[in-house]
């Protein structure tokens, strides 16, 4: 079925581990976008991406890398994972810029101990 | 920093009541949308209002937008249980396509 999907659902891992979160849209949308959401902060922009191999900073980049080689792909790699980093994880895609309707992946639970 | 801030934070009602929670934002935007979150879900896009819009329908929804005051509201009439949900707006900032800002939400509930 057509839509973007996120994996893995959900993740433990350990503190200093590296850990990659998988996105992928069948829209062929242009713009893609991982979001952390935290109780309280409601969702925060992590990254974004205009086109493929094009990417850039939002609000809370820190600790994150993300690439983009394939328009259908855009995985969030936490080099060294810290406890602050347990979020709830979602990805989304625009079919145009920033402001237009965004779709959102089911989201990945991500727990550091 | 968030751009738009929800109210109530939470909101409970009978089902068949209508429901209205409202955002308030700082700064001129291009547009706002209202997204809806089930528990443990993404969120759904429900409606888009642009800055020279004042009124739109969907449905069972209504979002006004009052650019002076900087504030919009969204309106589920006859509500039902299955419209229990957190409900995200999101602005749009004016000056070119700068990136959305969410607020953290109005958690609703319907009792049945």
């Amino acid at each position: 079925d057509a839509g973007i999907t996120q994996s893995p659902r959900y993740k433990i891992t350990e503190t200093g581990r590296q850990v990659t979160l998988m996105c992928h849209q069948t829209w062929s949308h242009s713009y893609m976008f991982w979001y952390r959401q935290d109780l309280g902060h409601g969702l925060r922009l992590i990254y974004y991406s205009a086109a493929a191999d094009i990417t850039d900073k939002g609000e809370v980049p820190d600790g994150y890398v993300v690439s983009r080689s394939k328009t259908e792909n855009f995985p969030l790699t936490l080099e060294s994972a810290t406890r602050s980093q347990t979020s709830v994880y979602f990805c989304a895609s625009s079919a145009g810029n920033h402001q237009e309707t965004q779709y959102f992946g089911p989201g990945t639970r991500l727990l550091v101990l | 920093s968030q751009q738009g801030e929800e109210d109530p934070q939470a909101l409970s009602i009978q089902e068949g009541e209508n429901a209205t929670m409202n955002c308030s934002y700082k700064t001129s935007i291009n547009n706002l949308q209202w997204y809806r979150q089930n528990s443990g879900r993404g969120l759904v896009h429900l409606i888009l209002i642009r800055s020279n819009e004042r009124e739109k329908h969907s449905g069972r929804l209504r979002v006004t937008l009052d650019t002076s005051k900087k504030s919009s509201s969204l309106l589920i009439t006859a509500s039902r249980a299955a419209d229990t949900a957190s409900y995200f707006c999101a602005t749009g900032p004016s000056g070119g396509y700068q990136k959305v800002t969410f607020g953290t939400g109005t958690k609703l509930q319907v009792i049945p």
